[in-house]
């Protein structure tokens, strides 16, 4: 029973660089959704979606994008990375809004 | 906008306190409210969910409320554990998203 899948766990970016946090989910949700939580803070939304094809914009969307071409998969791509990008990752599904949502174990990524 | 607030931001008990967490929220117009659990390095756990319609759920040794009106939930934790110890994280559903607290660093001490 894997869940939500993160991949890398840990990963040190340096600034400009580009990444594809993974994020792969074996229940068939069709909700998805990206997260980041700064120290001492609760999680902001940056992305989410409710089905294959769709997506659409949380709190803090800039300078990250998404896409979802299988109910399964929902990777999270930084173009540019920046200092401020410096956070823990984590990648939510859930089957739909009214119901507990399923996290991963996060992806720790430091930008230097 | 809505804004979630917990208090108290951390807390130590010895073991066997009853406790309460407190959450608040400005925009009563939720659909609902979930509570986690995060541990160190870990994702979160959901612990309960309340409806808007509702006023409390429980399971096993925690129980939350809700109150709209006033736009508070309260997470009781009876007989606490050292195993309780972790961060407690309240979030409401505002339409298609979760708006999350800063949570409670909750230490249960033997």
């Amino acid at each position: 029973n894997a869940g939500v899948t993160q991949t890398p766990k840990f990963r040190i970016l340096k600034i400009g660089q580009s990444m594809t946090l993974q994020c792969t989910q074996d229940m068939n949700h069709n909700y998805m959704y990206w997260y980041r939580q700064d120290p001492g803070m609760g999680l902001k939304l940056i992305y989410y979606s409710v089905g294959a094809g769709i997506t659409d914009k949380g709190e803090v969307p800039n300078g990250y994008n998404v896409s979802r071409s299988t109910t399964e998969d929902f990777p999270l791509r930084l173009e540019l990375a920046a200092p401020s990008q410096t956070s823990v990752y984590f990648c939510a599904s859930s089957p739909s809004h009214g119901v507990p949502q399923h996290f991963g174990d996060g992806t720790r990524l430091s930008i230097l | 906008k809505q804004e979630v607030t917990q208090i108290p931001a951390a807390l130590s008990v010895p073991e066997g306190e009853n406790l309460v967490l407190n959450c608040s929220f400005t925009d009563s117009a939720i659909y609902n409210l979930q509570w986690f659990r995060q541990d160190p390095g870990k994702g979160l756990t959901s612990l309960l969910l309340i409806q808007s319609s509702q006023r409390e759920q429980t399971s096993g040794r925690l129980n939350a409320s809700l109150d709209k009106s006033s736009g508070r939930s309260t997470l009781y934790i009876a007989a606490s554990q050292p195993g309780d110890s972790a961060t407690y994280l309240c979030a409401v559903r505002d339409t298609d998203k979760l708006i999350f607290g800063t949570g409670t660093r909750l230490q249960v001490f033997p």
